[in-house]
């Protein structure tokens, strides 16, 4: 089965140090998403990339998160300078969006992100 | 706004019985989806089951199934016959039929039920 791909898995750093987050989308996908997962806040959309293009990144705090798609296979989450309370599971997902009927996003793994 | 509520933080079952987890939505729109997905401690989240608003008909996955009562905007699901194995976090979400002025479908997460199955 195709999946998406999260590295690194796990992530422990210490605070202010660079963070940075990728993703393999599934091959065909054409929407890729980043979202935090907190005990508190539960799962956040943080951005939301439709062919390449970021549609929507009001949920990640600007001056410290930055998101890209540098290529269709490859998605990345920054976080410059990091601080303890970004620790979180980060999760990337895709998902086919050619309008129409509905297709369901699949998540990757996810990565453990420990910000001492 | 559209919101998605689980009212349960945490829910127990014993093995081979029936339990349901709660979910509540509200929206104005009249077309959307809704899905249930299942987060075990391994953290992959995984679909379990999914519903489309304009059919009446409640969905059914194996031993999973919906309640889904659209004027009432409820959503639970039904496991039968727990297994040992369907212990772990399960959210309720909702996406949106029509596009956003952005171009995007909106989609919402429930904030969880644990779920623990007692042997």
């Amino acid at each position: 089965d195709a999946r998406v791909t999260q590295t690194p898995r796990h992530k422990v750093t210490e605070m202010g140090q660079e963070v940075t987050m990728r993703c393999q989308p599934i091959l065909g996908h054409n929407t890729v998403f980043w979202y935090r997962q907190t005990m508190m806040q539960g799962l956040e959309l943080l951005a939301y990339f439709r062919n390449r293009a970021p549609l929507d990144d009001s949920g990640m705090p600007k001056d410290r998160f930055s998101a890209e798609m540098p290529d269709a296979t490859l998605a990345t989450l920054k976080i410059q300078p990091s601080e303890p309370r970004d620790s979180a599971v980060y999760f990337c997902a895709s998902g086919p969006d050619q309008g129409g009927m509905y297709q369901p996003q699949h998540f990757g793994d996810g990565t453990r992100l420990s910000i001492l | 706004a559209q919101t998605v509520t689980q009212s349960q933080p945490e829910m127990s079952v014993q093995e081979a019985e029936t339990v349901t987890l709660s979910c509540t939505y509200d929206t104005s729109e009249s077309d959307y989806y809704l899905f249930w997905y299942k987060q075990p401690p391994s953290r992959q989240m995984i679909l379990v089951i999914r519903q489309e608003a304009y059919k009446q008909q409640n969905a059914t996955e194996n031993r999973f199934s919906v309640n889904f009562q659209k004027a009432a905007k409820s959503f639970s699901l039904k496991i039968s016959d727990s297994q040992l194995g369907d212990a772990a976090m399960y959210f309720c979400a909702y996406r949106s039929a029509a596009r956003t002025t952005s171009g995007t479908y909106k989609y919402i997460f429930g904030t969880g039920t644990r779920l623990k199955v007692l042997a």
